[in-house]
């Protein structure tokens, strides 16, 4: 049973790099999100999808792009990296975007120098 | 703006009781979370509130006022791998859940 699944698990990246967080998730739910959580901080939504084929942006979405082609997969894509996109990412599911607790992957650790 | 409010750090002996409190002012309400995370760890659901009352599962109970916006976690029986951060997060009436910046609880021999 993998629920969901990150990777990589941690990377250390160079300013301006192209850098993509993969997420897979086995449990057909809906929605899925991806989260970044610094120290001190909450966690902050940085874009959401409540099915496949649709997006939204969550309260940090510059810097940031996602795509939802399937149920499973939802991956975030820094398109030029900054070194405050420095932090822990989560990715996250529910069954849907009302309904049930999220489930978490295990997260991503990115470090932009 | 919405807001979560916690202690940011709390330190309790094994085999006590500790309340971790939680207030929140947010764009409507349709429920309360409360969630576990050892450091270094996701973060895990233990709890979740949107009547007014106490929930109560196994150590963990979960309470909320909705007309206080106030929520609290006890937890019984402290045992050291208890010891973790403790995430209060509301969804709101968009149904985003906004997040507390947690509460660090220390549990000591």
């Amino acid at each position: 049973i993998a629920g969901i699944t990150q990777a990589p698990t941690s990377q250390i990246l160079a300013a301006g790099r192209r850098m993509t967080l993969r997420c897979t998730q086995d449990m057909r739910h809906n929605a899925m999100y991806w989260y970044r959580q610094d120290l001190g901080l909450g966690l902050r939504l940085i874009h959401y999808s409540n099915t496949a084929g649709t997006t939204g942006k969550g309260e940090v979405p510059d810097g940031y792009s996602v795509s939802r082609a399937n149920t499973d997969d939802f991956p975030l894509t820094l398109a030029s990296a900054v070194p405050s996109q420095t932090s822990v990412y989560f990715c996250a599911s529910s069954e849907g975007q009302d309904t049930g607790e999220l489930f978490f992957g295990e997260g991503s650790r990115l470090t932009v120098l | 703006g919405q807001n979560i409010d916690q202690p940011t750090e709390m330190t309790a002996t094994e085999g006590a009781i500790v309340q971790i409190n939680c207030t929140y002012q947010t764009s409507g309400f349709n429920g309360l979370f409360w969630y576990q995370q050892h450091a270094g760890e996701a973060p895990t659901f233990l709890s979740y509130n949107v009547l007014d009352g106490l929930e109560e599962k196994g150590r963990f109970s979960s309470f909320l006022s909705r007309s206080k916006g106030y929520s609290y976690l006890l937890l019984k029986e402290l045992q050291m791998k208890d010891s973790a951060s403790y995430l209060c997060a509301v969804r709101d009436s968009n149904y985003q859940l906004i997040w507390g910046a947690g509460t660090k609880l220390i549990i000591k021999p």
